[in-house]
């Protein structure tokens, strides 16, 4: 069962709108993903935040921005969106630095076609 | 800096065959390896795991070795059947430092009747 939830899980949007996608986990982890992943499957690191009011950039540039208020929750935001945001997004928690022994926990991905 | 290489998919195989799919990995230290399966339309579970040398990670029919000397943690089932058709990504995490997972790029597994 899901722990880490992403909505919505499908959105088709016109260019030049404004989104939002939403990330939510319940197990109190500090640190929190966001991958891009292109049709070809790779994933890519375009956000990354190790706790409240902490965000970093991934290595891949992205345009969208990110924003940790509370440690629950880390959403996307796309100012203008175009075709070329057209991908799957998934968001990821993990548990506290110093073992990376537990991975992280994904969320089931938002798919957003921009037209 | 930290990288996966596995095999280049896609892999068909029928259904009760042998399984291998292939990883290596670069790390400067020594890293927490994993496989993660993604079954269509859906995110990334978590599907075995090792995190120190010779470990052996297991789960649902599937088992990796982490075999430092090679630096590989090679994918293996023994009989897969038709719902184990997925993208499989080997990972890794490099213990104590930004704690990122590293990704390869994915092994497409079609696993037909």
């Amino acid at each position: 069962e899901a722990d880490i939830y992403q909505t919505p899980r499908y959105l088709v949007i016109g260019t030049g709108k404004k989104i939002t996608l939403e990330c939510s986990q319940t197990m109190g982890h500090d640190k929190m993903y966001w991958y891009q992943q292109d049709p070809g499957m790779e994933l890519h690191l375009i956000h990354y935040s190790y706790g409240v009011n902490s965000t970093e950039k991934g290595d891949l540039s992205s345009e969208s921005t990110v924003s940790r208020i509370r440690t629950e929750h880390f959403p996307l935001t796309l100012e203008s969106a175009r075709p070329s945001h057209t991908s799957q997004y998934l968001c990821a928690s993990s548990e506290s630095p110093g073992t990376g022994s537990y991975g992280y926990t994904f969320g089931s991905g938002t798919r957003l076609t921009v037209v | 800096g930290d990288s996966v290489t596995q095999m280049e998919g896609p892999v068909t195989l029928s259904e009760e065959a042998f399984l291998t799919i292939n990883c290596t990995y670069t790390a400067t230290g020594y890293p927490s390896l994993f496989w993660y399966v993604q079954y269509p339309g859906e995110g990334l579970q978590l599907l075995l795991k090792a995190t120190k040398a010779d470990d052996k990670g297991s789960n649902k029919g599937f088992e990796a070795t982490y075999r430092k000397e090679t630096t590989s943690f090679h994918l293996e089932k023994g009989s897969v059947q038709v719902s184990d058709s997925a993208v499989y990504f080997c990972a890794l995490v490099e213990k104590g430092g930004s704690e990122k997972l590293v990704f390869g790029k994915g092994t497409k597994l079609t696993v037909n009747p």
